[in-house]
């Protein structure tokens, strides 16, 4: 089954750091793109992050720009995203999303369900 | 790139078409997106390329625009097409998504 599955999510103290992971299966996870897109409860969708097939572009919204990192381990078809410096503005649901191109920006053709972060004290 | 999208909320009754627009706030050519979400569910492409229609998405979806003015339109919406749509540019990073559209049963 073609899918992406994200897990790492949780309840953080501001200030603290927090690692996304994300699985990917049922397709060559170093074709393509893969991006971190997320959606603070009852608001619209931000795209957070997003890396190349082979790790040597990757791109941030001015909100995470410093505090979070993308990598991609392609042994592992794993996606993850470090997220230092956590503050309240930050809870979401982090979808783990694939990019329909291995290096240019298409369209986002596959999300995960999405994992949960909480910043609270 | 800044995209807003009109209107923020659209009441509709089945069987009617509809049009939602998205603006951009500088030329991005023919690099927009098209989602749907579905309440409690991960968003669904449903166009690309401002008019290519995703494998699998019911031929009732279609897009066109290009430059700054996009359109999506749902010819004869169905109960399962009521959901909240989103536009999307990729011209590079950052992307950028707009607002949201609500669309709900009148």
């Amino acid at each position: 089954e073609v899918q992406v599955v994200e897990s790492g999510g949780g309840l953080v103290q501001p200030g603290r750091s927090l690692r996304l992971s994300c699985a990917a299966s049922g397709f060559t996870f170093d074709d393509y793109a893969m991006h971190w897109v997320r959606q603070a409860p009852g608001k619209g969708l931000e795209w957070v992050s997003g890396i190349s097939w082979n790790s040597g572009t990757t791109g941030y919204a001015d909100s995470v720009k410093g505090r979070f990192t993308i990598s991609r381990d392609n042994a592992n078809n794993s996606l993850y995203l470090q997220m230092n410096t956590l503050s309240p503005e930050d809870t979401a649901l982090y979808y783990c999303v694939k990019d329909t191109s291995a290096s240019t920006i298409v369209a986002f053709d596959l999300w995960g369900h999405g994992t949960m972060v909480t910043v609270s004290s | 790139i800044q995209l807003t999208q009109s209107p923020s909320f659209l009441s509709a009754s089945v069987g009617d078409r509809v049009t939602i627009t998205c603006r951009a706030s500088q030329d991005i050519s023919g690099f927009l997106a098209w989602y749907q979400q579905i309440p409690g569910k991960a968003p669904k492409l449903l166009i690309y390329g401002a008019s290519t229609l995703q494998s699998g998405v019911p031929s009732r979806f279609s897009g066109s625009g290009s430059g700054t003015d996009f359109t999506l339109t749902v010819s004869s919406l169905q109960p399962e097409d009521f959901a909240t749509y989103y536009c999307q540019q990729l011209t590079g990073y950052p992307v950028t998504f707009g607002g949201g559209t609500r669309l709900e049963i009148k």
